[in-house]
């Protein structure tokens, strides 16, 4: 089954201690991309990937790590957590996102279930 | 900067019901846009995808069209059901990102 699998799903920690939340995907995706959601402003881009080795800042990176050393892992990795990095966390993948541009390969994304971040 | 803007932020309607969602959005270079559906505790589901250089896309009971001159985007959702209850969110492709709206809640009363 084509899918898109985030753990933990839920986790309570405590400011500064480091924390990694993994993201993997089957379906040999090129492009992949982490979200955090908050209420009232909806789904915002922390970094994405457009291939293995190949990574990008989003609108709110800061604060976050990413890395992508293999095509179906796309690790977040928060360094030193803080209380405002309390969120609900969405990976996603797609085959590719520069094939946007034209008719072929014009795919929508796949979430994750979801990683719900509580930070003390 | 591209802005996604959905409204209402919230609709409660009966079941049967046929019913709009809007989505506006702010810059009209767009690669395409987006409709998913959110579940509590769920992650989320692409519901439509209209490319740039289209209109309209349907699937059952559901059909968004796109005016990208105009910066906008609805969700027609025919017959409505209590199964329809969700969040569903809009989403503009550019530049390589998928900017989001906030979302509209929907409640459909059995």
């Amino acid at each position: 089954e084509a899918q898109v699998t985030q753990n933990p799903r839920y986790l309570i920690t405590v400011t500064g201690k480091k924390l990694t939340v993994t993201c993997s995907q089957n379906m040999n995706h090129e492009y992949m991309s982490w979200y955090r959601q908050d209420p009232g402003l909806g789904l915002r881009q922390i970094y994405y990937s457009m291939n293995v080795e190949v990574t990008d800042k989003g609108d709110v990176p800061e604060g976050y790590k990413v890395s992508r050393k293999e095509k179906r892992n796309f690790p977040l990795i928060l360094e030193s957590p803080s209380p405002n990095q309390t969120s609900l966390y969405f990976c996603a993948s797609k085959w590719s996102f520069d094939r946007d541009r034209g008719i072929v390969g014009n795919q929508p994304q796949h979430f994750g279930d979801g990683t719900r971040l509580s930070i003390l | 900067k591209q802005e996604v803007t959905q409204i209402p932020a919230a609709l409660s309607v009966p079941e049967g019901e046929n019913l709009v969602l809007n989505c506006s959005f702010t810059d009209s270079a767009i690669y395409n846009l987006q409709w998913f559906r959110q579940d509590p505790g769920k992650g989320l589901t692409s519901l439509l995808l209209i490319q740039s250089s289209q209109r309209e896309q349907t699937s059952g009971r559901l059909n968004a069209s796109l005016d990208k001159s105009s910066g906008r985007s609805t969700l027609y959702i025919a017959a409505s059901q209590p199964g329809d209850s969700a969040t569903y969110l809009c989403a503009v492709s550019s530049n390589y990102q998928l900017i989001w709206g906030a979302g509209t809640k929907l409640i459909i009363k059995p």
